[in-house]
């Protein structure tokens, strides 16, 4: 069973870069038809689309944060990584990674995470 | 870029059937959807994914309660026999040549 999980810092002061790493297990991140998205959500809201990342680096994000995220990916680890840069109080969610197929049924995140809390805060 | 449109409640009695509804925009009733349940304190769950046509393809494990429907820009999700673990907020999301978008979300209770 294909597993995703989420680490890094809880908590970020405002203006610095938020990072945070997703190791997938139960499967490799370089198998194909498959991207490895970010999503987040603010306490008490709906779900917000990051960004997506191939194995090979491709990437594509969501245009309203496209000028302060990169998201990596490191096929030895089977990870991939999301940094978001110039954080403030907004930012404040729960992130979460998740597999996004890639077939010809469309791409719908099959895997989720069970998400990290990040602060934002002084 | 396509919107997702969902009713922010939804309720039903336990046992009962509760069919929740995502709606696309206007200029995109062709689109399939991917419908996910996250329960309270915990990360989404994938359930299924629909295409306009009304088929769907279920997630790793979910219950043969848990169906899909489509009609025009509508897409469903239906829910038989409901369970006291059933009660959580419903997301739909769609994709297209722009970004991933979700809808709002349904809070389903459970009477």
């Amino acid at each position: 069973q294909l597993q995703v999980q989420e680490s890094g810092p809880g908590l970020v002061k405002p203006s610095e870069t938020l990072s945070l790493t997703c190791t997938v297990s139960g499967g490799s991140i370089s198998s194909g038809s498959y991207y490895w998205a970010w999503i987040r959500q603010p306490p008490g809201k709906g779900l917000e689309w990051i960004g997506s990342i191939y194995y090979t680096g491709s990437t594509y994000y969501n245009p309203s944060l496209e000028s302060r995220v990169t998201i990596s990916v490191d096929t030895s680890r089977n990870q991939f990584s999301l940094k978001l840069s110039s954080v403030t109080a907004a930012d404040t969610a729960v992130y979460y990674c998740a597999r996004q197929a890639s077939d010809t049924s469309g791409y719908p995140f099959d895997y989720w995470g069970q998400g990290t809390l990040v602060t934002v805060s002084s | 870029q396509p919107v997702l449109t969902q009713s922010p409640s939804a309720s039903a009695s336990l046992g009962a059937s509760v069919k929740l509804t995502c709606t696309l925009s206007s200029g995109h009733s062709s689109y399939a959807i991917a419908w996910h349940q996250q329960q309270p304190e915990k990360g989404p769950r994938y359930l299924m994914n629909l295409n306009s046509a009304g088929s769907h393809i279920k997630g790793d494990g979910i219950p043969d309660r848990f169906s899909g429907s489509s009609s025009g820009a509508e897409r469903y999700l239906t829910i038989s026999s409901l369970q006291s673990e059933d009660e959580a907020d419903y997301y739909c999301q769609t994709w297209g040549t722009g970004p991933v978008v979700f809808g709002g979300g349904t809070k389903l209770t459970v009477l």
